[in-house]
């Protein structure tokens, strides 16, 4: 059973267009986060969800869009790509938002190519 | 703010040695520590963890203790195999308020046979 899993998991497209990614996890976990990993292998965290409400929001550009339709899922909206956005995209999970023991569990990551 | 500087690699040791890898931190209060780790192609897993001051994690023969006094969760194991080459990362998160994992820059580990 796969725990947290991203669609699609490489993803080629032109600069200028929109695209999405989506990530659900089967843990019944409240909280889910998008995290960016560059091409140095640095991870950043772009955006987090408790229960459908956005708690964090870092420096991202407003074309990054996430959307919570419910609680097991988070999706990823870009709009109008760049080259700089090609990277690759991981989505995670955890519990809860509280306490700050909670183990975040990550997807497989989306490779994002943007030509 | 909250930060963490790892040591930079690549790191390339032969099977069996001994694997240091170093880990500080930066920030206020007590924050939780995590080591996760990356295989090729993969997402992160979770290696381990310490919530408190002189709490050692472990598995798969690797350790970190938390050390407060030096702000510091080096990564350690005795002898390392083949199986173990992958980035590894070290991550921070404050208790209260914000969930987010920071993380320091990863290092990249090759073991020889």
């Amino acid at each position: 059973d796969t725990a947290v899993s991203q669609t699609p998991k490489y993803l080629v497209t032109q600069m200028g267009n929109d695209k999405s990614i989506k990530c659900e996890q089967n843990l019944g976990h409240d909280t889910m986060y998008w995290y960016k990993q560059d091409s140095k292998k640095f991870l950043k965290i772009m955006f987090s969800y408790n229960n459908k409400e956005l708690i964090i929001n870092e420096t991202v550009p407003n074309r990054f869009s996430p959307k919570s339709p419910d609680k097991a899922h988070l999706n990823l909206h870009i709009n109008s790509l760049e080259l700089g956005d090609s990277a690759v995209y991981f989505c995670a999970s955890s519990l809860n938002a509280a306490g700050g023991h909670s183990e975040q569990f990550f997807g497989p990551g989306t490779r994002l190519t943007v030509l | 703010g909250n930060s963490v500087t790892q040591m930079e690699g690549p790191v390339t040791l032969s099977e069996e040695a001994f694997l240091t890898i170093n880990c500080t931190y930066t920030a206020t209060g007590y924050p939780s520590l995590f080591w996760y780790v990356q295989y090729p192609g993969e997402g992160l897993q979770l290696l381990l963890k310490a919530t408190k001051a002189d709490d050692k994690g472990s598995n798969k023969g690797f350790e970190a203790t938390y050390r407060k006094e030096t702000t510091s969760f080096h990564l350690e194991k005795g002898s390392v195999q083949v199986s173990d080459s992958a980035v590894y990362f070290c991550a921070l998160r404050s208790r209260g308020g914000s969930e987010k994992l920071v993380f320091g820059k990863g290092t990249k580990l090759t073991v020889n046979p």
